[in-house]
């Protein structure tokens, strides 16, 4: 099992250009969420998803969209890329069912110039 | 909402010693902890949890204590090795909230000397 994959590692964006952060896990997990990361500060929720077909914001969900159309696939995307997004972004999951483990993927560097 | 903290940004013991890592929650509504390890360019990597109803939990090599009187939970690391040298978190969750909600603080970054 290649667990979580998060694509790309890396990538620079001018300001006002727009993409999308993948993320994909293969743990058949129901709950699924995305984290920025940014010095000196513990990760901060942007958005999260309990199944497919059901997304909601977290505490910094301005500026990102999510949608979860199958279970193992929530992609991040970034419409109009300003230089406060630049951070590390991570892709977490988790069954959900009797623990909130979460695994977390290996992250993607993201800047914005 | 919740406010997760470390006491301290940095830590640093000599390999073989113990080491704690605490942390303070606000949220009297919290009801489950989870402490995460990061290494350096790599995901959070989760270690122990513990939920509200219990005072301690114990895995290997590491201790997790709740104490709910005063909101404050610590990571106790034994025999600390080289290898553990990371940032660690801890994560607080809301009683009733959705696997969602799960609040981090900004980490402690464990140095071991050898």
């Amino acid at each position: 099992n290649a667990g979580v994959t998060q694509t790309p590692k890396f990538q620079v964006l001018k300001t006002g250009q727009s993409m999308t952060l993948q993320c994909a896990q293969d743990m058949n997990h129901e709950y699924m969420s995305w984290y920025r990361q940014d010095p000196g500060m513990g990760l901060r929720l942007i958005h999260y998803s309990v199944g497919a077909g059901i997304t909601d914001q977290g505490e910094v969900p301005n500026g990102y969209n999510v949608s979860r159309s199958t279970t193992e696939d929530f992609p991040l995307r970034l419409l109009s890329a300003a230089p406060s997004q630049t951070s590390v972004y991570f892709c977490a999951t988790s069954p959900g069912s009797t623990t909130y483990e979460q695994y977390f993927g290996p992250g993607t560097r993201l800047t914005v110039t | 909402g919740e406010s997760v903290g470390l006491h301290l940004p940095t830590l640093s013991v000599q390999e073989g010693d113990n080491s704690i890592i605490n942390c303070a929650y606000s949220n009297s509504a919290s009801d489950y902890f989870i402490w995460y390890k990061q290494e350096s360019g790599k995901g959070p990597q989760f270690i122990i949890d513990i939920r509200s109803n219990m005072d301690k939990r114990q895995g290997q090599r590491v201790t997790v204590l709740l104490n709910k009187t005063v909101k404050h939970l610590s990571l106790q690391i034994a025999a600390t090795q080289p290898g553990d040298s990371a940032v660690y978190f801890c994560a607080g969750l809301d009683r009733g909230s959705t696997l969602g909600r799960l609040y981090f603080g900004r980490g402690t970054q464990l140095t071991v000397w050898p």
